[in-house]
């Protein structure tokens, strides 16, 4: 079976660091993506990573590796905004996205 | 990113009601739109994927009869909630597929009295 696994809840401090990590199985590959969800409001496109290594983008940043089927987001420099859930997801060979059940990410003072 | 449009975004309605939900991607052609519906606190759970000019693939689990979907062009899906009960209040989201890309709309909160 299609399987995407993701702790359920973390918690990190406003300026640090945290790397949301992401594994997975599926029926071919075609891309992983993270995407950021606020309560009460619909995901918002992070990244996307269909070759091994490091994306940055600003404060964030993702990488892959296909052959240990893993992922991880990480956030620097975290502020208050960034509390959400985190939602990996792997598009499989039929390009359907699988979704993970999120991170919860608890941002303290 | 590529941008799209749903509406409502919120709607109140009586039980055995039917209310439609739009999905518009605003500066792209999508010939892949998905509907998701996710309740307080829990997943996204994908009900269909609907493409352009073909009869939507519902997931397991979902009645077709009971969420139309209609996808007559390339930036507009419809999902029509039909005969609501208050069990079918919650949070629907619909995306639009750019490439490989998958965007989001805001999402519409269906409350059903």
């Amino acid at each position: 079976g299609q399987n995407i696994d993701q702790p359920t809840e973390m918690t990190a401090t406003e300026g640090a660091i945290v790397q949301i990590n992401c594994t997975y199985q599926t029926s071919g590959f075609n891309g992983l993506f993270w995407y950021q969800q606020h309560a009460g409001e619909a995901p918002t496109f992070l990244s996307y990573n269909v070759l091994d290594g490091l994306e940055e983008k600003g404060r964030f940043s993702s990488f892959l590796s296909r052959s240990k089927g893993y992922s991880y987001l990480l956030l620097k420099e975290l502020q208050m905004k960034d509390s959400a859930s985190y939602l990996c997801a792997v598009m499989d060979s039929n390009y359907q996205l699988i979704w993970g059940a999120g991170t919860k990410l608890i941002i303290k003072p | 990113g590529a941008v799209v449009s749903q509406h409502p975004s919120w709607v109140i309605c009586k039980s055995g009601t039917s209310v439609k939900i739009e999905c518009r991607s605003l500066d792209f052609q999508a010939t892949t739109m998905f509907w998701y519906r996710q309740f307080p606190k829990q997943s996204l759970m994908l009900m269909a994927t609907s493409n352009e000019g073909s009869k939507a693939t519902y997931e397991q689990g979902v009645e077709k009869d009971k969420f139309l979907i209609n996808h007559a062009s390339l930036t507009l899906s419809t999902l029509t909630v039909t005969s609501a009960h208050p069990e079918d209040s919650s949070f629907y989201i619909c995306s639009a597929r750019e490439d490989r890309r998958q965007f989001f709309g805001p999402g519409t909160r269906l409350t059903v009295l």
